[in-house]
């Protein structure tokens, strides 16, 4: 089983959709979770961290299920520019800084 | 302004050549990493270092080497040993346990 998984996708919604997505992880020690986009050919940048209390940026809604071992992104209206590659990202759980890469979720925003 | 710098953009290497791609930080971070990813895959670490002069192998670290003689720079040399090289390589630093990470833009290295 892979450490974190996600939904390949693609996601193809139209402008002014919301899109959710889900990311179930297997470490339970796991400590900090976080959202990064990836652009084709770029390279992975931080869209935000995930809080056990769930936290909200703008458009962006992230929540955190430990009990079950899931993470998950909402976005509201959707933009054409959100078209990217989502990766969920969770620590082991031990004392290294390192993180664990899911293999991202593409959404594709339509006009 | 801050960041990480990777060098080359793209990299070349015949068959059997050894090759090393550069990574240097402006950050002040003391953890630094390499990753590599495939098409349409997702990100798998080769090696990290959390303080001058140690590192740790990640996943795949095999027919890789690395070295950490000072805190801003982490270069990654492939070696002949590694079978199939061809990937996007991602450098990134992190200030500790809770931050994120900054990535460099990355190298894209082409067997030829």
């Amino acid at each position: 089983r892979k450490e974190v998984e996600q939904d390949p996708g693609p996601f193809n919604v139209p402008e002014g959709a919301t899109v959710a997505f889900n990311c179930t992880y297997s470490n339970s020690a796991s400590q900090s979770f976080f959202w990064y986009r990836q652009d084709c050919r770029k390279e992975p940048k931080l869209l935000m961290s995930v809080y056990s209390s769930g936290n909200e940026d703008g458009r962006f809604t992230a929540q955190l299920n430990r009990a079950s071992q899931y993470i998950s992104l909402l976005i509201r209206d959707s933009k054409l520019s959100d078209s990217a590659t989502y990766l969920c990202v969770v620590t082991p759980g031990d004392s290294s800084y390192k993180l664990i890469f899911g293999s991202g979720t593409r959404l594709l925003v339509r006009p | 302004d801050g960041g990480i710098t990777q060098s080359p953009k793209y990299l070349f290497r015949k068959e059997g050549q050894n090759v090393t791609l550069s990574c240097e930080q402006n950050l002040n971070h003391d953890a630094m990493y390499w990753y590599r990813q495939d098409p349409g895959q997702g990100l798998r670490l080769i090696y990290y270092s959390q303080i001058v002069n140690d590192f740790q192998k990640g996943d795949i670290a095999e027919g890789y080497s690395v070295s950490r003689e000072k805190k801003e720079s982490f270069p990654l040399t492939v070696t002949s040993a590694q079978k199939n090289p061809t990937a996007f390589y991602l450098c990134a630093s992190t200030p500790g346990l809770t931050g994120g990470y900054t990535f460099g833009s990355g190298t894209r290295l082409t067997v030829v």
